[in-house]
């Protein structure tokens, strides 16, 4: 199994430019999750969702949208990038309430807003 | 805000030693802690996880002590070889939530 696959990798943006990033889960996991990474400030929730269709806000929320239309997917999308917006992204997903609590990660992708 | 914490930012030990990670928890409502593993350039892994039932539970080279008094759970790794030279997380989960709660993270580089 691939587990959790994000794309792209990497992807450098100019400030006001839009991009989509993608998850995608093959172990028929109910929660999926995105995370971003910043030096000293650990993973901190932007948005998750607890179903196909669902979607609800983390910690910080704020410049980005996300949407689960398939189980297996989850989009993060940046409408209008900004510099503070330059982090490396992580998608997770687990089970759900029935199943684990662990969190299975990829390998991530990173963001540069120049 | 209430936030999960480390005591340390890094911790550098001889390969061979044993290793202690510490983290400390603010909410007492968190109901289950895990700890992961990220090495450079990959996404965090999972090494071992305990819930708030429970004091202690054992992995392969791996222990996690949790002080609920406290509010303080630890990792201990047993003779610490090269390949555990990574950043550690440590992670809760409130009762009854869906959102995990990181760490800041701690250094483990192994001396050979």
């Amino acid at each position: 199994n691939a587990g959790v696959t994000q794309t792209p990798k990497f992807r450098v943006l100019k400030t006001g430019q839009s991009m989509t990033l993608l998850c995608a889960q093959d172990m028929n996991h109910e929660y999926m999750y995105w995370y971003r990474q910043d030096p000293g400030m650990g993973l901190r929730l932007i948005h998750y969702s607890v179903g196909e269709g669902t979607t609800a806000k983390g910690e910080v929320p704020d410049g980005y949208n996300v949407s689960r239309l398939k189980k297996q997917n989850f989009l993060l999308g940046l409408e209008s990038a900004a510099p503070s917006q330059t982090s490396v992204y992580f998608c997770a997903s687990r089970p759900g309430k029935s199943g684990a609590n662990v969190l299975t990660f990829g390998a991530g992708s990173r963001l540069t807003v120049l | 805000g209430e936030s999960v914490g480390l005591h340390l930012p890094t911790l550098s030990v001889q390969e061979g030693d044993n290793s202690i990670i510490n983290c400390a928890y603010s909410n007492s409502a968190s109901d289950y802690f895990i700890w992961y593993k990220q090495e450079s350039g990959k996404g965090p892994q999972f090494i071992i996880d305990i819930r708030s039932n429970m004091d202690k539970r054992q992995g392969q080279r791996v222990t996690v002590l949790l002080n609920k008094t406290v509010k303080h759970l630890s990792l201990q790794i047993a003779a610490t070889q090269p390949g555990d030279s990574a950043v550690y997380f440590c992670a809760e989960k409130r009762s009854g939530g869906n959102q995990f709660y990181f760490g800041t993270g701690t250094s483990l580089t192994v001396i050979p």
